[in-house]
């Protein structure tokens, strides 16, 4: 089975701190992504990677930064943790993006971190 | 451009009634479908998925058909206990000139209650 671990389940920080938020997969998949998710918004994309070193912005990057140094860890970053920033955040991975033959391929979700700034 | 729409919740039923939760897509192309869902406090979890037309999902009690005609892919259950009550999601993946995409609804939240 796949699994997708992130390293902290509910974290509490201050404003301005910065924040890291770490995911790891155990399957080798290229594609990682980083969501937050709100009441009655549903799943927001803020950032996804498709390869080592390699990133792209989702749909509110703003505020955030990630770095992917190796295949099986994804970070997300708070460079000035916000209020604003209070959610919940869920990493997600999956096989490759540009392929015919992993396009019926879901997404494995990790477990999320409920991340609360004060 | 391509989309997902689920039903809003909130959902409540009674233990044992029979549950739809409608999702329809918007997509160019041939998309994968998926129903994920998340229990309290968790990530979401893969549910069902189906890769082609007329193809049917099922898992855990949970079908859902691909309907090309309709755009369509509905969840239902049967029966459903307290142990069902979750948040659902409706999500589909397709590729594109630029890749692989992930579209998710905004999901449907269901309580049922014994």
């Amino acid at each position: 089975d796949v699994k997708v671990t992130q390293s902290s389940r509910y974290l509490v920080k201050r404003t301005g701190e910065k924040v890291f938020l770490e995911c790891v997969q155990d399957m080798d998949h290229e594609n990682m992504f980083w969501y937050r998710q709100d009441p009655g918004l549903g799943l927001r994309l803020i950032y996804f990677s498709y390869d080592v070193k390699m990133k792209e912005k989702g749909d509110i990057p703003e505020g955030y930064s990630v770095s992917r140094e190796k295949k099986e860890r994804f970070s997300l970053i708070l460079e000035s943790a916000s209020t604003n920033q209070t959610s919940m955040y869920l990493c997600a991975s999956s096989f490759p993006r540009d392929r015919l033959i992993y396009s019926n391929q879901p997404q494995h979700f990790g477990d999320g971190t409920r991340l609360s700034i004060l | 451009g391509n989309s997902v729409t689920q039903m809003e919740g909130p959902v409540t039923l009674s233990e044992e009634a029979f549950l739809t939760i409608n999702c329809t897509y918007t997509a160019t192309g041939y998309p994968s479908l998926f129903w994920y869902v998340q229990y309290p406090g968790e990530g979401l979890q893969l549910l069902l998925k189906a890769t082609k037309a007329d193809d049917k999902g099922s898992n855990k009690g949970f079908e859902a058909t691909y309907r090309k005609e309709t755009t369509s892919f509905h969840l239902e259950k049967g029966s459903v206990q307290v142990s069902d009550s979750a948040v659902y999601f409706c999500a589909l993946r397709f590729l594109s000139n630029t890749g692989n995409q992930f579209y998710f609804g905004t999901g449907t939240s269901l309580t049922v209650i014994p």
